[in-house]
This record gives structure tokens, sequence and C-alpha cells, in this order.
């Protein structure tokens, strides 16, 4: 869990404005995972990146989210125009990719949007 | 994603074990059994996971049943630090994790 490097741990953004969420995963993982919960809920599967390519990204919202892992550098998580729905916790997770093995998490990216 | 069911919510006493049962009847032969949990405020943490046999580690046992429709997450001495979600997951090659609801736990001292 320790791992999986996420930042910032708490964010608050005014509506209209543009949060960036930042994943850094584990050494030796090349597949990261975006997921939400919003409060009181139970997490739900945004986007599955592999290095510079989006595997699976049928839970993410059709408009202001985008995702991307880039060759160099950490995953980032995009929201564009927050609104006050777009408050929750964001964690991001990865993997080596291959059957039968472990998915583990970050710490998450608390975001407020006031 | 392939389903499972968990009750909602279970109750233990500090210092003995807990069984945590979790439902998946239409499993399917490649998928893996997984186990999370998550505490207030933080991220889900890996606890273990198996596909045929029972597995023990340092954090738990899995029990899995023979037909593999059903399997059991062992923790076998409750402490204040296990009150947590429990989430029972079917996994599917190297996809991503499908979340249910889980099993809220709680532990009494």
């Amino acid at each position: 869990n320790a791992g999986v490097m996420q930042n910032p741990r708490h964010l608050v953004r005014r509506r209209g404005q543009e949060a960036r969420l930042r994943c850094s995963p584990m050494k030796g993982h090349s597949h990261v995972y975006w997921y939400r919960q919003l409060p009181e809920e139970g997490l739900k599967f945004m986007v599955y990146l592999q290095k510079e390519n989006i595997i699976d990204e049928s839970g993410m919202p059709k408009e202001r989210f985008s995702a991307e892992f880039p060759k160099e550098g950490p995953s980032i998580l995009r929201i564009q125009q927050v609104v006050r729905g777009d408050s929750a916790a964001y964690f991001c997770a990865s993997s080596q990719g291959f059957a039968g093995n472990t998915i583990y998490f970050g710490e998450g990216s608390w975001l407020t949007v006031v | 994603d392939a389903k499972t069911t968990q009750p909602n919510s279970m109750e233990s006493n500090e210092e003995e074990p807990v069984h945590l049962p979790c439902n998946h009847s239409t499993i399917s032969g490649t998928d893996y059994i997984h186990w999370y949990r998550q505490l207030p405020s933080q991220g889900p943490e890996y606890v273990i996971h198996g596909l045929t046999s029972n597995v023990n580690n340092r954090m738990a046992s899995l029990a899995i049943a023979e037909d593999r429709k059903s399997s059991t997450l062992i923790l076998h001495r409750a402490t204040l630090r296990d009150a947590a979600v429990y989430y029972c997951i079917l996994k599917q090659g190297a996809n991503n994790l499908f979340f249910g609801t889980g099993t809220r736990l709680t532990v009494i001292p």
C-alpha cells in the first residue's frame, strides 16, 4: 500500500477550476487504475491505463475528466471545470498487469470543491 | 463483472476468530478471489487472494470451497485495528477490480 504515491493528499478547488491528481505507481508496475469514492459510498472504477495507453475507460464520465500515463512521469487524472459533485476521494492503484497479480492502492487524494 | 454477495455487517469480540463469508456462484474458471479491506479515510489494503487452494499469509487465511462458489476470509484473532470494510472481489485476468458494498466488521473490545 505504501508503495503507490498520490499527491496532493488534499486539494480544494473552487467551482469551475481544474484539478490535477498525480499518481506514481509502485516500482516495477506498468499498469495504473483510478477509482473514485463519493462520501459514504463504495469505490467505483474509473479508468485503467498502461504506459501511454488507455486500456479501459468505461467508468470515466464522458465530459471534463481525462487520464494519462505517459512514458515518463506519473499518471495524471485531470478534472476540468470542477463542480460540487466532484468532491470525493480519488484512489490510484497499480499492478504488474498479469493474471492473478495483486493491485496495490495509494492513500488517496481528497478533492473538495467549494 | 462477476458478482459477489457478502453480509452488510458483522461483529466480533476482540481476540476471537472472525469468519467473513462471500458467495460467488457465477465464478468462472479463471477468476481469482481477492480480498481487500478499507479502514476509514484510507485506501483499500490488499489482504489475500487465491484461485483454488486455501491460502495463508501473515494477515489472514482464505478458505475456498471445493466448487469455488463461496469463500471465507478468516482473521485468526481479531484486534481493534481489524475494524474495517472487507471486500470480496473476483478478478478476471489483468483487469481492474470491481468493488461491491463489502462487509463492515465491528470489533468489540
